[in-house]
């Protein structure tokens, strides 16, 4: 049982380039989350899934996109990366109780 | 918009210490969790506590609810360097948790 696993862990892009970051559970969660960390921040939330085929905003979603075409994944991607969104990147996810079970991180510089 | 305001920011403190950080909001919560954040690593959830003026204890961590809802304590007894990590707080609701940008403690042998 992997719980919420995260790829990759680290990645470098240049400005205007593009990427998607998986984040794939094996626990059969209905919910899924991305959420960005950034120093004195705290978590923020980008995107949100309550279901296979499903995806919301959340607080910070300009920039990104997301899909949820399988119950068990939860694609973010970054059509045009700037700066602004280097960050260490979470996913999350919830069977629907209060605990969310996280990922490790993905490490995102944009130069 | 909710807002969540942990203090202190930092903290560094020697082993065998007590120690407590706080967690306020400006609106009622409708659930609060305590995370714990080790370097490299995702959050993991230490308590989730729901009740005004509830109490929860987790061996040497005692968490606090306040009796309206809107503030929340931790409180570290005989502090060990395995208790060194980011404690963020949260509100979870609907599924929806909004975090506060925690305090970092380190805490030296």
């Amino acid at each position: 049982n992997a719980g919420v696993t995260q790829t990759p862990k680290f990645r470098v892009l240049k400005t205007g380039q593009s990427m998607t970051l998986l984040c794939a559970q094996d626990m059969n969660h209905e919910y899924m989350y991305w959420y960005r960390q950034d120093p004195g921040m705290g978590l923020r939330l980008i995107h949100y899934s309550v279901g296979e085929g499903t995806t919301a905003k959340g607080e910070v979603p300009d920039g990104y996109n997301v899909s949820r075409l399988k119950k068990q994944n939860f694609l973010l991607g970054l059509e045009s990366a700037a700066p602004s969104q280097t960050s260490v990147y979470f996913c999350a996810s919830t069977p629907g109780s209060y605990e969310q079970y996280f990922g490790p991180g993905t490490r995102l510089t944009v130069t | 918009t909710q807002l969540l305001e942990q203090s202190p920011q930092f903290l560094s403190i020697q082993e065998g210490e007590n120690l407590t950080v706080y967690c306020n909001s400006s609106s009622v919560f409708s659930s609060l969790q305590w995370y714990r954040q080790e370097p490299g690593e995702g959050p993991v959830l230490l308590v989730t506590v729901v009740t005004g003026g509830e109490v929860k204890k987790l061996k040497r961590l005692t968490f606090q609810f306040g009796d309206a809802r809107k503030d929340s304590s931790l409180h570290i007894t005989a502090a060990q360097p395995g208790d060194t990590g980011l404690y963020l707080c949260a509100d979870g609701g609907y599924n929806k948790l909004i975090f506060g940008a925690g305090t970092r403690l380190a805490v030296h042998p």
